[in-house]
């Protein structure tokens, strides 16, 4: 079983739509995580990090369910720009430096 | 403030040959970290430098990568003989500082997209 686990998409969704992404890690000992966003062929950028309480930056919010082992990420009002893959990313608990980076979810907003 | 460098941005090479690749990290980040993307897999960590000091190397997938950190300022990854299976995307990202329970934000370069042909 992977440590971090994504389900890959596509999600091809309408702009204006609502998405959310769900991610699994394996670790109950993890305490870091973050979504991170890649377009193609660029690096991987901090989109947000996660907390326990939950968090939201404008058009995006993110949840932790420590119970079930789960992040979520969610975007309303979707734009043709929130296009990318999106990153599941949770530090390796063993050490907090070391992050396990989700396959990643491809998502692409159509006008 | 300059981001993350990396070079070469690509890299052809032959099997056998070797490859050496760059990382410039953002001014006053001790940390240095490598991470390698092969095609179709995840993006999986290397090793981590604090300084001129290897942390955690437990990523490097064996003896033909190595990585140094001299002077605590850029860092080279060099692949010695380069095999095929070490085709992908290698990226090198910087933070302020690591450990305790919230892992500090690590900016990542573009990457080195090497070949191995």
């Amino acid at each position: 079983r992977k440590e971090v686990e994504q389900d890959p998409g596509p999600f091809n969704v309408p702009e204006g739509a609502t998405v959310a992404f769900n991610c699994t890690y394996s670790n109950s000992a993890s305490q870091s995580f973050f979504w991170y966003r890649q377009d193609c062929r660029k690096e991987p950028k901090l989109l947000m990090s996660v907390y326990s309480s939950g968090n939201e930056d404008g058009r995006f919010t993110a949840q932790l369910n420590r119970a079930s082992q789960y992040i979520s990420l969610l975007i309303r009002d979707s734009k043709l720009s929130d296009s990318a893959t999106y990153l599941c990313v949770v530090n390796k608990a063993s050490s907090a430096s070391k992050i396990i980076f989700g396959s990643g979810t491809r998502l692409s907003i159509r006008p | 403030e300059a981001g993350v460098t990396q070079f070469p941005s690509h890299s052809v090479i032959e099997k056998g040959q070797t490859v050496t690749l760059r990382c410039d990290p953002i001014s006053g980040h001790d940390n240095l970290y490598w991470y390698r993307r092969v095609m179709g897999k995840e993006i999986k960590f290397l090793l981590h430098f604090v300084k001129e000091s290897k942390q955690d190397e437990s990523g490097m997938p064996n003896n033909r990568f190595l990585a140094e950190r001299t002077g605590g300022t850029y860092s080279t990854l060099k692949v010695q003989p380069a095999e095929l299976e070490d085709s992908g995307v290698y990226f090198c990202a910087s933070s302020l500082r690591a450990g305790g329970p919230l892992t500090d934000t690590q900016y990542f370069g573009p990457g080195t997209r090497l070949t191995v042909l």
